[in-house]
């Protein structure tokens, strides 16, 4: 069975500041890993997946992040965050071969701050 | 339409009544996945289907929840006989093919509220 950590329920910093949301998972095979996020009223808005290949994923509106295999993680960055960042994010994974849904974490929510 | 379309967009139901909430996906896409969200909390799998096959219906919470997507396109999820924890918000999303690797696109979701 797969799971996903978000461990911060709340994320802030102020615009101009590099941004980080962590997201840890476990999984019976292979990981394939996706970043969304969620803006009020909105649905889920991809913004990133690492498959294979490099370790570091860039993405929509200059995120990126980067899988980390020993340390089960995939925490999503952005080097320069700006108010409109402010939102919800989701971390997912699939487990490969076993699985094709996605698990979601709860959730991170970050608020860029003028 | 551009993207995944669901309506309604807000429900409204009395405990005990029956509910069916739409989707459609972006056309051509394979693959359909209902997730359901409760408040605070990350999309739950409810079912997926393939085409017009449901592949999986493990995440559905009891035998009150149906879905189907007779002709390949259109799904439908009807939940019947409505109860208090049933409120939530249902996420419908559409992926091209049934490749693991294929990012799934997300409609905006029903809320529905049980009163």
């Amino acid at each position: 069975a797969q799971s996903v950590a978000q461990p911060e329920d709340q994320v802030n910093v102020a615009e101009g500041n590099p941004l980080t949301v962590k997201c840890t998972y476990s999984v019976s095979g292979n990981p394939y890993l996706f970043w969304y996020v969620q803006y009020p009223n909105r649905g889920l808005q991809f913004l990133l997946k690492y498959i294979t290949g490099d370790n570091l994923v860039k993405g929509s509106y200059g995120f990126e992040a980067e899988f980390n295999k020993s340390q089960t993680s995939f925490h999503l960055k952005k080097p320069s965050a700006l108010v409109s960042d402010s939102a919800l994010y989701f971390c997912a994974v699939r487990d490969m071969p076993y699985d094709y849904k996605l698990s979601f974490g709860a959730g991170t929510t970050v608020t860029v701050r003028a | 339409g551009a993207g995944v379309s669901q309506s309604p967009r807000y429900k409204v139901a009395k405990r005990g009544q029956d509910v069916a909430l739409r989707c459609d996906p972006i056309s051509g896409h394979v693959s359909l996945f209902w997730y359901q969200q409760a408040l605070g909390q990350g999309p739950e799998f409810l079912t997926y289907f393939q085409n017009e096959a449901q592949l999986d219906k493990s995440g559905l919470p009891s035998d009150r929840f149906f879905a189907e997507r007779p002709e390949g396109s259109v799904s439908t999820l009807k939940i019947q006989r409505t109860q208090q924890e049933d409120s939530a918000v249902y996420l419908c999303a559409s992926s091209l093919t049934g490749a693991e690797n294929t990012e799934a696109f997300f409609g905006q979701g029903t809320r529905l509220t049980v009163v």
